[in-house]
């Protein structure tokens, strides 16, 4: 069965460093996401991604974020600038079309320091 | 925007018995609801999903109902075993692409 895949599994930084978390969607899907989980809270929704431009964005993802799928294949999260508030387990999800199911990978743990 | 509570936050059951999950949606344009299950140090896993047109949906011991007027929709499983014990997230789509989350349910099944 086809599924996401997420890279690094863990990410340790310090305070300030640049951060890039990658994404491989299913290999037909079309519309990409970025949400993420602070320990023992629930999953929030980052970004949404379509046709190489964001289509929704929280509040959350401020100027620090940027996405892009820079070769066709991975989808990448940057923080520019890490704080300690973004340590979370961050999850890429992607979709065939809007309204149906989003499949979510592993996660990527991030720690910052 | 699309706000969604669900409870208990926490349910402990025997082995055999059913397990109910309650949410709540605020947003009427919603009209995705899928359920996740999420394992220790793992995303999210769909276990199964309902659209509004439908009031209920079944996929072997698991089920979910919903009620449009109400604005409640709920999982159950029966016939609980210990795989079952994992922290299961409720969503809607608030009528967008993004998926609102409940809090979550830890739920703990005991031999």
């Amino acid at each position: 069965e086809p599924e996401v895949t997420q890279t690094p599994s863990h990410q340790v930084t310090q305070m300030g460093q640049e951060v890039i978390l990658r994404c491989v969607p299913i290999s037909n899907h079309l519309y990409f996401y970025w949400y993420r989980q602070i320990l023992g809270q629930k999953v929030e929704f980052l970004v949404s991604f379509y046709n190489n431009e964001i289509s929704e964005k929280s509040e959350i993802f401020d100027d620090q974020f940027s996405v892009e799928r820079p070769d066709g294949s991975n989808f990448t999260l940057k923080i520019r600038s890490t704080k300690l508030e973004d340590s979370a387990m961050y999850f890429c999800a992607t979709t065939y079309l809007i309204g149906e199911t989003q499949y979510f990978g592993p996660g990527t743990r991030l720690l910052v320091l | 925007g699309e706000n969604v509570e669900q409870h208990p936050s926490t349910l402990s059951v025997q082995e055999g018995d059913s397990a109910v999950i309650k949410c709540t949606y605020s947003d009427s344009a919603s009209n995705y609801f899928p359920w996740y299950k999420q394992e220790l140090g793992k995303g999210p896993q769909l276990i199964i999903d309902i659209r509004s047109n439908v009031g209920e949906k079944k996929d072997q011991r698991i089920a979910v109902t919903l009620n449009k007027t109400a604005k409640h929709f709920s999982l159950h499983i029966t016939e609980t075993q210990p795989e079952d014990s994992a922290v299961y997230f409720c969503a809607a789509n608030g009528g967008y692409q993004k998926v609102t989350f409940g809090i979550g349910t830890k739920l703990q099944v005991i031999p």
